[in-house]
């Protein structure tokens, strides 16, 4: 089995850019994704394969990655942007999730 | 539009067992693999397996390798997930979601599951 790391929170305020980081050895080898969870919904998938991001996801939302460390970030953080967001990745039909961090805008 | 639709929340008493139902519409249910992840109160994410509909084979993290089984149903677009000796740390929302090249893209609304005496 592998491991995924995230920061448990990170602050910003409206307009600034928000980074959040993800680390794992399996980042080396496979490509990470992004998910944003709100309170009582369901997750929504923000970015792919390490930098796309699916259509509907504004682009203030990007992804980069270097060895072993993927970033998610929001560029001009907007209030709506405040939530949950988890790193995830997969090898041979294994997923694994990181334990997720708590964007807080304000 | 691709849409997963769960069945409804689940009461279950320590020691039994729970079956899941998610059904798929929108698109071609055997050409994409569906995942299983559940979220205990207050927790993150975990992933819990995967299923092929067209053959039926998966894959299943190890925590649950012996209490978990995924099955399809084709002719329903539907796949079962079914937990068995149930804890109440099995205390959890469950989702389906559709995979995309190994991507969980689009996910159920979730299916609470309570595992109280």
């Amino acid at each position: 089995s592998y491991e995924l790391t995230q920061p448990s929170s990170v602050s910003v305020s409206p307009g600034q850019t928000a980074r959040i980081t993800c680390s794992g050895d399996v980042l080396a080898k496979r490509y990470a994704r992004w998910f944003q969870q709100r309170p009582g919904q369901a997750p929504v998938l923000v970015i792919y394969k390490d930098i796309e991001r699916p259509s509907g996801i504004p682009e203030r939302f990007s992804g980069s990655s270097s060895g072993t460390i993927v970033t998610l970030t929001i560029s001009g953080a907007q209030v709506e942007d405040e939530a949950d967001y988890y790193c995830y990745s997969a090898t041979d039909n294994n997923g694994v999730f990181g334990g997720g961090t708590k964007l807080t805008v304000l | 539009q691709v849409q997963l639709v769960q069945s409804g929340a689940e009461v279950r008493r320590p020691g039994a067992s729970v079956k899941v139902s998610c059904q798929a519409s929108g698109y071609s249910f055997i050409s994409y693999y569906v995942h299983w992840v559940r979220q205990a109160p207050g927790q993150g994410l975990e992933w819990m397996g995967i299923i092929n509909p067209d053959g039926g084979s998966t894959t299943y993290a190890q925590r649950f390798q012996d209490r978990v089984t995924v099955t399809t149903d084709t002719s329903t677009s539907t796949v079962y997930m079914e937990l068995s000796s149930l804890t109440y740390e099995d205390t959890a929302i469950y989702y389906c979601a559709k995979d995309y090249r190994e991507t969980p893209d689009y996910w159920g609304q979730g299916t609470l599951v309570t595992v109280s005496s």
